[in-house]
Order: C-alpha cells, then sequence, then structure tokens
C-alpha cells in the first residue's frame, strides 16, 4: 500500500513568491491534515479536513495561507506571498477516520527555505 | 506555549543500552502518542496509550503513564544505531479541540 505522497520535497523561493504544496493521502483515508514543523520544533497542525469540509483551521493564516481538498482526496496548500518566517517543513497525513482511533500517516513532507 | 514538553532534550547513548525520555503536559488527555522522525524522514507513529492505561509495551519499547502528574515516559531497551532519530510525544486532549499537539521532541543519538 502507498503511502501518504508529497510533493515537492524541497522548494526554494524568494520571499513574497507564491508557492504550493500538493498531498496524496493514503487511498481510502477520509481525513487530511496539514502541519508545519519549524526547526527543532514538533509540527502544528495547520488545518484538518474530513472529506472535502475544512472541519479545523483555526490556526491556518488565512491572510496568505489557503488550502483546498477538492473531491476530498488530494490536496493543496498554498501561501502567497511567502514571508521568510514561513521556511520550515510542511508536513501532510492521513487517517481513515471512523468511529475510535485510528493513527496518523504522515508524509515525507516539503521543505520550503524562503530567501 | 506547547501543550507537551520533552525531557532531555538531546540523549547520546551506546549501542545496547537503554534509552528514557519524558514527556510532561499540561491538561487533560484522552490519549498521549510518541513518534519517531528519522533525519529528512516524515513522522511514524510508534505507540498510542489511552489515559485509563498505566503502561504499554511494543517490541522493544515501554510507554508509561503518570496521569496524576501529568507525564509519560517512553523507554527503548537495548537501543541499535537504527534507533537515532527524533522522538516526539503528543497529546489528544478536548481542550486542544482533540487534535494532536506535539512537544519538541528529544533528540536521540546512539553510537555504535
Amino acid at each position: 500500500e502507498a503511502g501518504v505522497v508529497q510533493s515537492p520535497r524541497y522548494k526554494i523561493i524568494e520571499k513574497k513568491q507564491p508557492v504550493a504544496f500538493w498531498c496524496n493521502p493514503i487511498s481510502g483515508h477520509n481525513t487530511l491534515y496539514w502541519y508545519r514543523q519549524n526547526l527543532g520544533q514538533g509540527p502544528e497542525l495547520l488545518i484538518r479536513y474530513e472529506n472535502e469540509e475544512a472541519v479545523d483551521d483555526s490556526q491556518l493564516p488565512k491572510d496568505r495561507f489557503s488550502a483546498e481538498r477538492l473531491k476530498g482526496v488530494d490536496s493543496t496548500l498554498k501561501i502567497q506571498p511567502a514571508e521568510l518566517g514561513d521556511s520550515a517543513v510542511y508536513l501532510c497525513a492521513s487517517r481513515s477516520g471512523g468511529l475510535g482511533y485510528n493513527e496518523q500517516f504522515f508524509g515525507p513532507g516539503t521543505r520550503l527555505t524562503v530567501l | 506555549s506547547q501543550q507537551g514538553e520533552e525531557d532531555p532534550q538531546a540523549l547520546s547513548i551506546q549501542e545496547g543500552e537503554n534509552a528514557t525520555m519524558n514527556c510532561s503536559y499540561k491538561t487533560s488527555i484522552n490519549n498521549l502518542q510518541w513518534y519517531r522522525q528519522n533525519s529528512g524522514r516524515g513522522l511514524v507513529h510508534l505507540i498510542l496509550i489511552r489515559s485509563n492505561e498505566r503502561e504499554k509495551h511494543s517490541g522493544r519499547l515501554r510507554v508509561t503513564l503518570d496521569t496524576s502528574k501529568k507525564s509519560s515516559s517512553l523507554l527503548i531497551t537495548a537501543s541499535r544505531a537504527a534507533d537515532t532519530a527524533s522522538y516526539f510525544c503528543a497529546t489528544d486532549a478536548e481542550e486542544y479541540g482533540n487534535k494532536l499537539v506535539f512537544g519538541a521532541g528529544t533528540i536521540l543519538r546512539v553510537k555504535s
């Protein structure tokens, strides 16, 4: 079974430029998460989707960040315009959902460097 | 501030020794999870312990939970070089909207 796929793995851009990250979750997983991980820190949740609905985006900086999950499968996270402080690893995770606990499966992440 | 905090921040041991990492948190939790992250790779779920459990084992891993002290420990026995990674605890708590809140992690280096 394929894991969570993310692309690109690395991205270097200049500040004020736009950038987009793509995530394809594990097949059949209804719940999708985007996290940001700063250097030396643990991941912090940006947004959670249940199918195509964003059910928790309270920590998403909505002035410059946007996300979508059309058709409830793959998802895109966008930053426009990027700032120096956005340099981090952006992780996507998915979970099968349903009753009870299901562990989250993480992708390898996209390392963003903003110059 | 973060819900979970790991201690120590970094740990260096010889292969074959045991490694113990601790996690403290602030609120009542539903469960606590431990994850591992190798350099340049994503996070891998290791083990989950529910709030009504006190100890769980999985292979060379042993996790304890003390809800009265709001703390957990992860013990890796007979460590191997391949255990070199960052280890994070993550809590699932109603106060935080039932989402996983990660600590800053412990960097473990196992020397061969």
